[in-house]
């Protein structure tokens, strides 16, 4: 079975564009969760959803962060406009219904997208 | 509030054991998990612990007291591909499905 998919695995852009960040969770999986990765800040969850309803945002820097997730099988992540200090790691995560944030089977994160913002 | 604790870093020789010991502080406790993340990798799931005791995965162990707010990973024979970065993680009191990860341990393995 595939994993988390996301794309594009690399981004750089200027300040002041939009950018957007996809991820396809695993299928038959009804928690995904978008987390951001960086050195001073560590892992830190920006937002989750359970049946692709948005459950916790509260992770969501600012308004400039939004995030959708139309179905079961797709979710974006756009930062308009972006700014140098979002440069990270981000990262999407699904898991299963029993599991939420903790569990035996965990969560299951994709290779990333490496944001760079000039 | 919620906090975790653990080393910023270890380092041992290849065939030895490492303990990566972790503390929470959490006001109500739903479960200890370990994830193990490479250079350039993604974080990935090693284990879980919800009751007190140790839970055994091949090389890799996880240890929990509830009583003492800590649990503990443990790696034996340990191999140069487990030089990585090991987080603990607990999750948010409020918030079902909302992990709280700590700072991560580097772990260095040396020939």
């Amino acid at each position: 079975d595939a994993g988390v998919i996301q794309s594009p695995r690399h981004e750089v852009t200027e300040m002041g564009q939009e950018v957007t960040l996809r991820c396809k969770p695993i299928s038959g999986h009804d928690y995904l969760f978008w987390y951001r990765q960086t050195m001073m800040r560590g892992l830190e969850l920006l937002i989750y959803f359970n049946n692709n309803v948005p459950i916790d945002d509260s992770g969501m820097p600012e308004d400039r962060f939004s995030a959708k997730m139309p179905n079961a099988s797709f979710s974006t992540l756009k930062i308009q406009p972006s700014e140098p200090r979002d440069s990270a790691v981000y990262f999407c995560a699904s898991s299963l219904w029993a599991s939420g944030g903790a569990s035996p089977h965990g969560q299951f994160f994709g290779p990333g997208t490496r944001l760079t913002v000039l | 509030g919620q906090s975790l604790e653990q080393p910023s870093e270890v380092t041992a020789v290849e065939g030895a054991i490492v303990q990566i010991n972790c503390t929470y502080q959490t006001s109500g406790f739903y479960g200890l998990s370990w994830y193990q993340q490479h250079d350039g990798g993604a974080p990935t799931f090693l284990s879980y612990n919800a009751l007190d005791g140790l839970e055994e995965t091949g090389r890799f162990s996880s240890f929990l007291s509830r009583s003492d707010s800590y649990g503990y990973l443990l790696l034996q024979e340990l191999q140069m591909k487990d030089s990585a970065s090991y987080f603990c993680a607990v999750r948010v009191n409020d918030s079902w499905g909302k992990l709280q990860f700590g700072a991560g341990t580097q772990v260095v393995v040396t020939p």
